[in-house]
């Protein structure tokens, strides 16, 4: 079963404007990621929020994360055309390095 | 984009054949992963290899098996394809120095007739 859940399932915007995906999880975790993947090929890191942080920044992105709620979320601001493409929240849980968890994804849909 | 490289791009396959994927980890990493992704789906993990054992594997049949080799390259492989394995198969390389980021390639897909 997935461990995370994004929300929702497909976002739709304008260029310049902010995207907000959201990502719930089930089980206690050492660290949260989100990936972005293209088109259905490999996915790429975007960035690492650890268990005791509640806030990173990484250029347009920010993450936040609220362990009490195990939730998670994703902003980009001012967002491009290129932006377009599916995002995955990824959790791990055990003691399996590199092993990872992932949700169904965010489809985004960036207009020019 | 990544170091890490996958072949075929594309497979095609019938039901009750086996199939070999092949994966190169980015340099210097010792770890590779396999996750099978489903059309609408995230990734699954199916097992992962370290300094050529398997360290972890996730709800998959036996049918499905794996081998790393000294230069941290590795294989998946399936036996007796069903439907239900066409997919898109992605291989993520990982070394403890890299920060818990996994480096995906770019996947090979699938499609069992």
């Amino acid at each position: 079963s997935q461990q995370g859940e994004e929300d929702p399932q497909a976002l739709s915007i304008q260029e310049g404007e902010n995207a907000t995906m959201n990502c719930s999880y089930k089980t206690s975790i050492n660290n949260l990621q989100w990936y972005r993947q293209n088109s259905g090929r490999g996915l790429v890191h975007l960035i690492l929020i650890r268990s005791n942080e509640r806030e990173k920044h990484s250029g347009r992105l920010r993450v936040t994360l609220d362990t009490s709620k195990k939730s998670s979320s994703l902003l980009i601001t001012a967002s491009r055309a290129a932006d377009t493409a599916s995002y995955f929240c990824a959790t791990d849980i055990g003691s399996t390095l590199g092993r990872l968890y992932f949700g169904r994804g965010t489809q985004l849909t960036v207009w020019p | 984009e990544t170091g890490v490289t996958q072949s075929p791009t594309h497979l095609i396959k019938t039901r009750g054949q086996q199939v070999t994927l092949r994966c190169s980890s980015q340099s210097g990493h010792n770890t590779v992963s396999w996750y099978q992704q489903a059309l609408g789906q995230g990734p699954q993990f199916i097992f992962q290899y370290y300094r050529e054992e398997e360290n972890g594997r996730g709800n998959f049949p036996p049918r499905f098996s794996g081998l790393q080799f000294p230069n941290y390259s590795s294989e998946l492989n399936v036996n007796a394809l069903e439907l239900d394995d066409s997919a898109l198969y992605l291989c993520a390389s990982y070394s403890r120095g890299s920060g818990e980021k996994l480096f995906f390639g770019s996947g090979t897909q699938l499609s069992v007739l």
